[in-house]
Formats: structure tokens, sequence, C-alpha cells
């Protein structure tokens, strides 16, 4: 069956500091991949996504690079910010079946 | 560009009491989607609608949990009767499209927080 599997929290980093948080998949097929984002009370958003291997997916400094090789799709940031506490999830879509989420990955930022 | 509205925020209630949620969609998303976020877990799908269809609810436990979609906009969720297991937040979601894309962007709204007691 399809499922994602990320690293688990929480991950406390200080500013400025280098950020990884781990992502593999299992699926049938070949499906798109997502981060989702969750800040404090709010909903989740989508913070970036590729459709293909081999895609680099960025957004507000983060990237993830979709390797087939190693059905992973690694969350990276060079430098974190206290903004960026939140909770992240990891997802998988393919065409005609259900989104699969991550269980989710909580980060806290020190300043 | 108004985001998904969901209502309540939250809702306390007593073991084997009904509840139901409400949601708007983003205006012309085809797509809504239910999901089950239990504390420390990722979303769960518990039923997905295209347009006014049943698209998937394979998860969803019907015989307490019930969803329609009017007229492919607005959708409720309903509970009865609810037992301590579904103590969790419910989100709803919605795209343009759907998963016959494997791409398409979900949109959530800020979810309602279920408690049973």
């Amino acid at each position: 069956g399809n499922s994602v599997t990320q690293m688990e929290g929480p991950v406390t980093l200080s500013e400025e500091a280098f950020l990884t948080i781990n992502c593999t998949y299992t699926a049938t097929g070949y499906p798109s991949l997502f981060w989702y984002v969750q800040y404090p009370g709010e909903g989740l958003q989508l913070l970036l996504k590729a459709t293909k291997a081999d895609d680099k997916g960025s957004n507000k400094g983060f990237e993830a690079t979709y390797r087939k090789e190693t059905t992973s799709f690694h969350l990276e940031k060079g430098s974190v910010q206290v903004s960026d506490s939140a909770v992240y999830f990891c997802a998988l879509s393919i065409r005609g079946f259900k989104t699969i989420f991550g269980a989710g990955t909580r980060l806290f930022v020190k300043a | 560009e108004a985001g998904v509205a969901q209502s309540p925020r939250y809702k306390i209630i007593e073991k084997r009491q009904s509840v139901a949620f409400w949601c708007n969609p983003i205006s012309g998303h085809a797509t809504l989607y239910w999901y089950q976020q239990i504390l420390g877990q990722g979303p769960k799908l518990l039923i997905q609608f295209q347009n006014n269809g049943v698209v998937d609810d394979s998860q969803l436990p019907k015989d307490r949990f019930s969803a329609e979609r009017l007229k492919g906009v607005d959708s409720t969720l309903k509970i009865q009767p609810a037992k301590l297991e579904d103590s969790a937040v419910y989100l709803c979601a919605s795209s343009p499209l759907g998963t016959g894309t494997g791409w398409d962007t979900q949109y959530f709204g800020p979810g309602t927080r279920l408690t049973v007691l």
C-alpha cells in the first residue's frame, strides 16, 4: 500500500540553524509529493510540492527534492527563523487515489 | 480570495450525543474533503466529494458518521452517536480539481476541535 514515514519530533533548533526533516514514502505508481505546514491555531497550508522524479520544490527558503532512487522527499532550510516554528507534514498523492499524510514533525525554533 | 470556512471552531459534547460540522469551500473548487486528525497523527481522509458525488468514503465509519454536500458547494459532517475515540480535529479542505490529477493542491480550513467526554 501507499504510506509516508517522517522523522519523529519535536525538533528543536536555534535561530539560523540548518534544518532537515526526513520523509520517505512507499507507493505503487508515480506519486506527487508535498510538504504542508500547520502554524499554531491555523489549518494546513501547502509549503511546496514536486510532481516527478528529480523535481525540486521550493518556497520561503525551504527546499525538497523528489528522489525516486531513495524514495525520499526530505525538507531542508539553510537558516531557520522563530517564525518557522510549526508542524510539518509530508504527503503523497497518486492519480485517482486519496492523499496520504505522514504523522507530522513539530519544529521549535529558539531565539 | 476567501479561504475555506469551518464552524464551529470548538465543540464539547458527551458520548452518545450527536454533533454536526459545517464547511464552506473556496468558491469554484470542485472537490471537498473531510479529514480526521487525531492528536499526534497526520490527517486521515474520511470522505471526498467531487462536485455532488462521493469519490471515496472507504474510511468513514458509516454506522455513526454521515456527510453530505448540497448543490456541490457547502458540506456538513455529522456524528451520531459520538464515542470517546471521536475526539479529534475535523479538517475540511477543498481543491480546484481533485485526485484525478494526482498533483492538485488542497486548501484547508482552520478545523473544528471536538472533545467527547
